[in-house]
């Protein structure tokens, strides 16, 4: 099983440049997650979405933009990327509603790096 | 807001001893708790939770946590450390219900020497 894929797995943006970070699962997960890891700071959620169709602002959205296009996929989106934009990111889905199973499962990340 | 602590950066033990890695939490109402595990490069894999039941849970690699709720604690142990369980271990919390977030702490890296 597949489980949570992320893509690109490394990328490097200059100052401005915008990219989008894609995240699919082949759980049939209602919720996703984006999150983002820097040293000294855990993991802190940017975006996540409870189910198909909505999205809402986690912890440090600011300077992200994220879709929920299907079941399936959600992507982050850097409109102008900045250095404070250098990170870790994580996709992450689990399954919220009426069920034990609610563990999130982890994509490999994707290391970014804004010059 | 949710909230996870995890006051130690680093725990370090020698192989063959126990280890606790401590978590605390906030959240309303009744919580899901869960210890993640991160090596080196690679994504974050889930250990153990609780959702109900039993305070004391049971996960992968001999990992077991006990649940609190009077001290709203969820540590990680394990009766004898192995070399091999050096690496990042992350708590998180999620309030039950609908639509609700998973929170992580800053993360405890444990160090197990020979």
């Amino acid at each position: 099983n597949a489980g949570v894929t992320q893509t690109p797995k490394f990328q490097v943006l200059k100052t401005g440049q915008s990219m989008t970070l894609q995240c699919a699962q082949d759980m049939n997960h209602n919720s996703m997650y984006w999150y983002r890891q820097d040293p000294g700071m855990g993991l802190r959620l940017i975006y996540y979405s409870a189910s198909e169709g909505t999205t809402d602002k986690g912890e440090v959205p600011n300077g992200y933009n994220v879709s929920r296009l299907n079941k399936r996929e959600f992507s982050l989106r850097l409109e102008s990327a900045a250095p404070s934009q250098t990170s870790v990111y994580f996709c992450a889905s689990s399954e919220a509603r009426g069920t034990l199973n609610t563990e999130a499962f982890f994509g490999q990340g994707t290391r970014l790096t804004v010059v | 807001a949710q909230s996870v602590a995890q006051p130690e950066d680093q725990v370090k033990v020698a192989e063959g001893n126990p280890l606790t890695v401590k978590c605390t939490y906030s959240v309303s109402g009744n919580p899901y708790l869960f210890w993640y595990v991160q090596y080196p490069n690679r994504g974050l894999q889930f250990l153990l939770k609780y959702i109900t039941g039993d305070n004391l849970v049971k996960g992968s690699y001999g990992f077991e946590a006990e649940f609190n709720k009077s001290q709203t604690s969820f540590h990680l142990k394990k009766p004898s450390a192995l070399v091999s369980d050096s690496a990042l271990y992350f708590c998180a919390v999620r309030a039950t219900g609908t639509a609700s977030k998973l929170t992580f702490g800053t993360g405890t890296r444990l160090q197990v020497t020979l």
